[in-house]
């Protein structure tokens, strides 16, 4: 298994700043994944970043409002920029490393925008 | 698109008791299934998954998964559930194209002693 390692685990946040979450794999990975989980609801993909190319981003999410880095196999960050309350979620990382098998996750953000 | 339904949002089970959450998902073609357990404060982690093979698959913590294809079904049970597995379960399916794990809304699962 991989362990992985996300901060910071909460955030409070003003309107209108930005945060990046960063997320560290104890092992190298080929891919990594960004969620969102809203209260009351499921987890929803946000992006998926892979090392060496631009981060693939679902429909209803944009690169302008959560860019994404992914310098190396074992890290990546997330950006939320330009926060409004709407953007108060869990923000969960998570890594595969053997082609969809088995995706591991990190404890997650708890953002709060105020 | 795939999708994933859980149908229970909430349960709540006296310990023994037997534990049976519905998960079912939407597409047709090769799907890998997974079901996920939070525990309070804790990461997501692992309970078990299905490839291929036997269609009833055994988890961690005695928890166990049948693949029934014609129902699209992969339902989570237990036969004699413990206070500790009061926790937050999600079924999770790959397959369809997409990359990342498609997930239910998740079933917050509560045992009382």
């Amino acid at each position: 298994s991989a362990v992985i390692s996300q901060k910071p685990s909460r955030d409070i946040c003003q309107r209108g700043t930005s945060l990046t979450i960063q997320c560290q794999v104890d092992s190298q990975v080929t891919m990594m994944f960004w969620y969102r989980q809203q209260p009351g609801q499921s987890l929803t993909l946000i992006a998926t970043a892979n090392q060496g190319s631009e981060a693939t981003y679902e429909s209803g999410f944009v690169i302008d409002k959560f860019p994404i880095s992914r310098p190396n196999l074992t890290f990546s960050t997330l950006t939320v920029s330009n926060m409004s309350p709407e953007d108060s979620s869990i923000y969960l990382c998570s890594a595969d490393r053997s082609g969809g098998t088995e995706a591991f996750f990190g404890q997650g953000t708890r953002l709060t925008v105020v | 698109a795939q999708s994933v339904s859980q149908h229970n949002h909430h349960v709540i089970l006296s310990e023994a008791a037997s534990l049976e959450l519905g998960c079912n998902y939407s597409y047709g073609g090769t799907v890998n299934l997974f079901w996920y357990v939070q525990y309070p404060g804790q990461h997501l982690q692992l309970l078990l998954k299905y490839f291929s093979g036997d269609p009833l698959v055994k988890g961690i913590k005695g928890f166990e998964a049948e693949f029934i294809k014609s129902k699209f079904s992969f339902n989570l049970r237990k036969p004699s559930v413990q206070w500790s597995d009061t926790a937050e379960y999600f079924c999770a399916a790959l397959g369809g194209g997409a990359d990342g794990l498609t997930f239910g809304k998740g079933t917050h699962l509560i045992i009382q002693p």
